[in-house]
């Protein structure tokens, strides 16, 4: 079955830097990689996706890479802010069945 | 438009008993999917259900059951509580098509079982 790595585990950025998130899977059949945010006691917000017949995509201060022949793709957050600390995943899945999520990153963003 | 709720917002059961997690899709959406997610890990999939059917499975034992009604809400079933249920359950749901399977989710259930 598929299996969806995430580094790093933590992350601690100065505020306006730039922070990327790696994740590598290992099914070729996954085609859907959508990243979630996090908050404590929420329940994960979808920020951005991305499909495999695309190789990037951005939208405002975040953007998604997909490299399909190294099962790689990864999270660009420009211009941090303090709201952007939270936990990210990584997730891939097949259709509109299961998702299979990363471990997670926890981004702290300081001012 | 409507997000996705879950009821209740917090549980406490005690080992064996039995409990059941409430989920409202969003307007338009026919797929639910549920997940359990233990602290400090990311979520894993429990199973799916499409209009009103078992659309896939994780790796869950018999004792985690689920039900889709037709206004597609549903109903997470777990019996014989073990102490390793304890974790946030989420639902997410979807409008059930290979074009469009962005899954949103609710804010979750905290079950914790003494």
């Amino acid at each position: 079955g598929e299996n969806v790595e995430q580094h790093p585990s933590t992350l601690s950025v100065q505020e306006g830097d730039s922070a990327v998130i790696k994740c590598t899977y290992s099914d070729s059949a996954s085609n859907y990689f959508p990243w979630y945010k996090q908050e404590l006691g929420k329940g994960p917000q979808l920020i951005i996706d991305i499909r495999s017949n695309v190789g990037e995509k951005k939208d405002q201060r975040i953007a998604v890479t997909l490299n399909k022949t190294a099962k790689h793709f990864s999270l660009h957050i420009t211009e941090t802010q303090p709201e952007d600390s939270a936990v990210y995943f990584c997730a891939a899945g097949t259709g509109f069945q299961k998702l299979v999520f990363g471990t997670g990153t926890r981004l702290l963003v300081s001012p | 438009e409507t997000g996705v709720t879950q009821s209740p917002t917090h549980l406490i059961k005690t080992r064996g008993q039995q409990v059941t997690l409430r989920c409202s899709s969003q307007s338009g959406h026919n797929t639910v999917s549920w997940y359990q997610q233990a602290l400090g890990q990311g979520p894993q999939f429990i199973f799916q259900y499409y209009r009103e059917e078992e659309n896939g499975r994780g790796n869950f034992p018999p004792r985690f059951s689920g039900l889709q009604f037709p206004n597609y809400s549903s109903e997470l079933n777990v019996n014989a509580l073990e102490l390793d249920d304890s974790a946030l359950y989420l639902c997410a749901s979807s409008s059930g098509t290979p074009i469009s399977d962005t899954q949103y989710f609710g804010p979750g259930t905290r079950l914790t079982v003494l």
